[in-house]
């Protein structure tokens, strides 16, 4: 079982539609845990971190359940800006290591 | 005002070249990280320095050598390059203890490293 596993999509989706991505992870004692956009060619950038209670910014809620070991994202109001990877990001604990997922393709079409 | 920068960002080398990839941050971070994305888009973690400290060794070939002169900069060189090398090469920064804690990474823009 990988580490981290993610849905590979891709996700098409019209503009003004909600789409929800979810993410497993395998360590129980993993301690943090990131969503993160990464545009074609382009560089990851952090989306969001995801705290127990679950937060949203704007757009975009992400949640954490760690009894089933996994976190969402969900992004409502879909903009054709949207359109990226999507990583998701479980950091363990103990030490300085970061496990990135292989991210889920979505493309939000006009 | 580019906070993690990286040079450069292209380069084509032939099998067998030794090569360099340069990195700064100026965002005052204390850890930084050299991440590997191969061409199925995996991000994989290589190394990472605490404070000049190499912290991460992950099972990367001993051609690879990261060099650390000062908590703002982390280089990493290339000896005996192979075809299997090519892929986008971050570098990136974070600050609070372990990788990147609550406030995540910042990356550099990337090198995309073709071996010929």
């Amino acid at each position: 079982r990988k580490e981290v596993e993610q849905d590979p999509g891709p996700f098409n989706v019209p503009e003004g539609a909600t789409v929800a991505f979810n993410c497993t992870y395998s360590n129980s004692a993993s301690q943090s845990f990131f969503w993160y956009r990464q545009d074609c060619r382009k560089e990851p950038k952090l989306l969001m971190s995801v705290y127990s209670s679950g937060n949203e910014d704007g757009r975009f809620t992400a949640q954490l359940n760690r009894a089933s070991q996994y976190i969402s994202l969900l992004i409502r109001d879909s903009k054709l800006s949207d359109s990226a990877t999507y990583l998701c990001v479980v950091t363990n604990t103990g030490g300085f290591k970061t496990i990135f997922g292989a991210g889920t393709r979505l493309f939000v079409k006009a | 005002d580019t906070a993690v920068s990286q040079t450069p960002k292209y380069l084509v080398t032939q099998m067998g070249n030794d090569k360099s990839i340069k990195c700064e941050q100026n965002l005052g971070h204390d850890t930084m990280y050299w991440y590997k994305q191969d061409s199925k888009k995996f991000l994989k973690i290589m190394f990472s320095y605490n404070n000049k400290e190499l912290i991460i060794n992950e099972t990367v070939p001993n051609r690879f050598s990261p060099k650390s002169p000062d908590k703002a900069h982390l280089n990493l060189h290339i000896n005996s390059l192979e075809l299997g090398d090519s892929a986008v090469y971050f570098c990136a920064s974070s600050q609070g203890g372990f990788a990147g804690s609550n406030y995540g990474y910042t990356f550099g823009s990337g090198t995309r490293l073709t071996v010929v």
